[in-house]
């Protein structure tokens, strides 16, 4: 069945680095690819997302990649700063059968420290 | 504009009792969504409805089951609850234009139940 792996499960950087969180998909027909950072307590809410006849999209410091034919995508964050320390989720999803069913990874845990 | 919301926030039941959980989506979304986040088992997907048609079901057992009203509210049941039911459960709704586009969830905070 569907399937996305999420590495690293943590992930501990200095304050002005960067981060990368990635993802692998088995569903080779999921063509949508979201993003969510969860605070602890809070829900997850959706940072930046990618469809799948787009390679890359950036909003502002964090930047999506996607490999259709390795069927990996990436979350990058640059300049990190504390605020950004989160757990963030990857997700998969298949648009064209009219559902809306996401397939989420495992999370990984930021910690930003200053 | 109001986002979703849960009711309740919290819930303690007893193992064998039954719950309810309601949603309501943001105003004029028609896609609604239930995930059971553990820390164990991350996020998983329960069912999907939209425009009152449950469209797609997770691998749960049929003690969970759910429902959409004509005004996209929605609710999940828990029927004969046992211990490792106790969890996060997370309603999201998103407002699909175009039934074979995905766009992005925006999740409710979630009620918490926990089963003794």
């Amino acid at each position: 069945g569907e399937n996305v792996e999420q590495h690293p499960s943590t992930l501990s950087v200095q304050e002005g680095d960067s981060a990368v969180i990635k993802c692998t998909y088995s569903d080779s027909a999921s063509n949508y690819f979201p993003w969510y950072k969860q605070e602890l307590g809070k829900r997850p809410q959706l940072i930046i997302d990618i469809r799948s006849n787009v390679g890359e999209k950036k909003d502002q410091r964090i930047a999506v990649t996607l490999n259709k034919t390795a069927k990996h995508f990436s979350l990058h964050i640059t300049e990190t700063q504390p605020e950004d320390s989160a757990v963030y989720f990857c997700a998969a999803s298949r648009g064209n059968t009219g559902f809306q069913k996401l397939v989420f990874g495992t999370g990984t845990r930021l910690l930003v420290s200053p | 504009k109001a986002g979703v919301t849960q009711t309740p926030r919290y819930l303690i039941k007893t193992r064998g009792q039954q719950v309810t959980l309601s949603c309501s989506p943001i105003s004029g979304h028609r896609s609604v969504s239930w995930y059971q986040q553990t820390p164990g088992q991350g996020l998983q997907f329960l069912f999907e409805y939209f425009s009152e048609t449950q469209r797609n079901k997770g691998n749960f057992p049929g003690r969970f089951s759910g429902r959409q009203f004509s005004n996209s509210r929605s609710e999940m049941n828990v029927s004969t609850l046992e211990l490792g039911d106790s969890a996060l459960y997370l309603c999201a709704s998103s407002y699909p234009i175009d039934p074979d586009t995905n766009y992005g969830y925006t999740f409710g905070s979630g009620t918490r139940l926990t089963v003794v």
